[in-house]
């Protein structure tokens, strides 16, 4: 049974440009939400996915938007990048309201 | 903000328990205790969660202080793959995210 995984692992994009990353959840999960981990720092709550719908958004700008699918895979999309959003993207899934959550490997983004 | 307070790191030996204290004074009756720990380069994984009475599972034991002001994850018996950053979450009754704290950073000595 795969977990949570997440594409690409690492990336180096340039200030300015526009970067993509992708999530599969567990099988059987439904939901999916997306967290930011600078260096040395616990994961922030970026936004929440359920029923191809953005349903809760932690304080993030505009730039980072996201997309869930009919399969419940995922999309995490950030535009115009800054230096500052050099960290770990982890994203997370679940089924049930309060099963536990599983987090998938995440993927390194550095932003030069 | 975090809901919880934890030491940055602490230590321990190899093969010796291990004590993770977490404070969490203004959790609420609905609130779940949740402890993940994340390897380096890893996402976190879950370890255990609570809500009132102690917990045990394969990987450790949560005490949970009658209050439940404050709880302590238990590893019974460290080893090497232990060494990690150890996070204390609330989760609020079917809450679907987590509000992440800086986490204790727990080192194993050979």
């Amino acid at each position: 049974d795969a977990g949570v995984t997440q594409s690409p692992t690492h990336l180096i994009k340039t200030r300015g440009q526009q970067v993509t990353l992708r999530c599969s959840p567990k099988s059987g999960h439904d939901t999916v939400s997306w967290y930011q981990q600078a260096l040395g720092q616990g994961p922030q709550f970026i936004f929440q996915y359920y029923e191809e719908e953005e349903r809760q958004r932690g304080n993030f700008p505009d730039r980072f938007s996201g997309h869930q699918f009919p399969n419940y895979s995922s999309e995490l999309n950030v535009n115009a990048l800054l230096l500052g959003d050099s960290a770990l993207y982890l994203c997370a899934s679940y089924g049930r309201p309060g099963n536990t959550i599983y987090f998938g490997e995440g993927s390194w983004l550095t932003v030069v | 903000d975090a809901k919880t307070t934890q030491p940055n790191s602490m230590e321990s030996n190899e093969e010796e328990p291990v004590h993770l204290p977490c404070n969490h004074s203004t959790i609420s009756g609905t609130d779940y205790i949740h402890w993940y720990r994340q390897l380096p380069s890893q996402g976190p994984e879950y370890v255990i969660h609570g809500l009132t009475s102690n917990v045990n599972n394969r990987m450790a034991s949560l005490a949970i202080a009658e209050d439940r002001k404050s709880s302590t994850l238990i590893l019974h018996r460290a080893t090497l793959r232990d060494a990690a950053v150890y996070y204390c979450i609330l989760r609020e009754n079917y809450g679907q995210n987590f509000v992440f704290g800086p986490g204790t950073r727990l080192s194993v000595l050979p």
